[in-house]
């Protein structure tokens, strides 16, 4: 069964840009959109964007200057990098992978099917 | 940043049905599917339900949830105290590309 682990440093100091990063076990990162959440303690979700290996990306429009998310299926892990960090970043950083539709041929991915999640990272930005 | 409306809280004795309600645009809701997310405290979000009204293997029965126009709703029946949770929905949409969650619904269990 596919597992997520998210891994990254706990602190991090304004203005730095934050590295995290995405192992994923029992499956390949190819042939599957995933994805990064991020969550600030007692509050909602917010998504930050998600990718699909050696293809599309697509980004919270209101991240999308300071974000960037890779894969390396080497590794079979991706990560996201989030620059210009502030205190508002601080939050709880979740990794997921999407549930695909598919037939005998191609797989369509809504987005927001998130069926596989990660245990999620806490990230506190502080000098 | 844009969200999906959700009721902040909702509660119920155990044995009733509850509804939450999320209410969207023409941009995420009315043109895409929803899914909803159980998040029990200190723990990661669970796939509830995909595709407006598919439940996951494992997911109970007493889930359900349907959508109309610009709405969804999920209800719970038979509640329990277990499913004293938050509750999240989320859309693509459109204009934005991108994935739109809702606020978020706290279910008491009285």
């Amino acid at each position: 069964q596919v597992q997520l682990q998210e891994s990254g440093p706990g602190l991090v100091k304004p203005s730095e840009t934050l590295s995290l990063t995405c192992s994923v076990s029992g499956g390949s990162i190819s042939a599957y959109y995933w994805s990064w959440i991020r969550q600030p303690a007692g509050k909602g979700l917010e998504w930050i964007g998600r990718f699909y290996p050696g293809a599309d990306t697509n980004y919270n429009p209101s991240l999308k200057s300071r974000v960037a998310m890779a894969g390396d299926t080497s590794k079979n892990q991706f990560s996201l990098k989030l620059k210009s960090m502030t205190a508002a970043d601080t939050a709880v950083y979740y990794c997921a992978r999407e549930k695909g539709d598919c037939s005998s041929t191609s797989c369509y991915f809504s987005g927001n099917t998130l069926e596989i999640w990660g245990q999620g990272a806490m990230v506190t930005v502080s000098s | 940043q844009s969200l999906l409306t959700q009721p902040p809280s909702t509660s119920g004795t155990p044995g009733q049905r509850v509804t939450i309600s999320c209410s969207g645009s023409s941009s995420n809701i009315a043109s895409n599917a929803v899914t909803w997310f159980q998040q029990l405290p200190g723990t990661a979000p669970k796939l509830l339900i995909y595709n407006n009204d598919q439940r996951p293997s494992g997911v109970s029965d007493r889930f359900s949830a349907s959508k109309s126009g610009t709405s969804a709703s999920l209800a719970i029946s038979g509640l329990q105290s277990e499913d004293e949770a938050a509750y999240y929905c989320a859309a693509w949409d459109d204009r934005l590309s991108g994935v739109l969650f809702g606020g978020g619904t706290k279910l008491t269990v009285l």
